[in-house]
C-alpha cells in the first residue's frame, strides 16, 4: 500500500465548475497535510496547508481533512483554465521527517 | 530571497559517466531534501539533511548516488556511474524546520537528467 495515494487522473471540468480532488494516507500518526501545485515542466508549489479536522478556506481554494478516515480534499471552486495542472497531496507527520509526496491528480479545466 | 538555486538546470550525459547536480537552498533554512521525480514513480525522496547532517538516505535508490552537504549554502547530489534509468528530474528543496512538520518546503526549479 502507498503511504499517500490519489487518483491520477485526468479529473475534467468545465470552467465555473467545482473541482474536487481526493487523497488518502496510510500513517495514522501524520499531523500535516498539503496540496501542492505542480504546471508541467515547473517545480511544485504550496497552495494549501490543514493540520486539524475539518475545513479550510483560501480564496478559491478547501481543504478538507478526516483523520479518523485519513482522508483529505481538496475543493476548487469556480475552476480556471489557469488551474489545469498536477495537484500532489502531501502528508506528514512525526513518524516521518521529510514530506511524502501522493503520485498527484491531472486537473483539466476545460474553457 | 533567489529561491532554492538548482544547477544546471538540463545536464545530457553519456551511460557510465559521473554526474553532479547542485544545490543552494534558501539562506537561514537549515533543512534540505533531494528528490527524484518520473512518470513513472513520481515523486521520490532521495535523502535529507538537517544542519547539513544527514537524517534519512534510506530513499537513495543504490550505491551509485551520493550526497554531501558541506556548508548550509550548498550540497551536492552524483551518481557515478549513471545509467539511462536515471534520467529524470531531480528537485532539490528546503525549509525551516528539520521535522517538516507545520512547514512548507520550498522547491528549486529542478535539473532535468537525461542519461543516453
Amino acid at each position: 500500500q502507498k503511504e499517500v495515494e490519489q487518483n491520477s487522473g485526468p479529473l475534467s471540468v468545465p470552467e465555473g465548475a467545482i473541482a474536487s480532488l481526493n487523497c488518502t494516507y496510510s500513517d495514522r500518526v501524520s499531523q500535516s497535510f498539503f496540496w501542492y501545485r505542480q504546471y508541467s515542466g515547473k517545480s511544485p508549489e504550496l497552495i494549501m496547508s490543514i493540520y486539524s479536522n475539518g475545513d479550510k478556506e483560501d480564496g478559491r481554494f478547501t481543504a478538507q481533512l478526516n483523520k479518523a478516515s485519513q482522508y483529505v480534499s481538496l475543493l476548487i471552486r469556480d475552476s480556471q483554465p489557469s488551474d489545469s495542472a498536477t495537484y500532489l497531496c502531501v502528508v506528514n507527520g512525526p513518524g516521518r521527517r521529510a514530506l511524502t509526496f501522493g503520485s498527484g491528480t491531472r486537473l483539466q479545466v476545460q474553457p | 530571497d533567489a529561491g532554492v538555486i538548482q544547477s544546471p538546470r538540463h545536464e545530457v550525459t553519456e551511460m557510465g559517466q559521473e554526474v553532479t547536480l547542485r544545490c543552494k537552498p534558501i539562506s537561514g533554512h537549515n533543512s534540505l531534501f533531494w528528490y527524484r521525480q518520473t512518470m513513472m514513480r513520481g515523486l521520490e525522496l532521495l535523502i535529507y539533511f538537517n544542519n547539513n547532517v544527514p537524517i534519512d538516505d534510506s530513499g537513495m535508490p543504490e550505491d551509485r548516488f551520493s550526497a554531501k552537504m558541506p556548508n548550509a549554502s550548498f550540497s551536492t547530489l552524483k551518481i557515478q556511474p549513471s545509467e539511462p534509468r536515471d534520467s529524470a528530474v531531480y528537485f532539490c528543496a528546503s525549509s525551516t524546520s528539520w521535522t517538516g512538520v507545520n512547514t512548507e518546503a520550498f522547491f528549486g526549479q529542478g535539473t532535468r537528467l537525461t542519461v543516453v
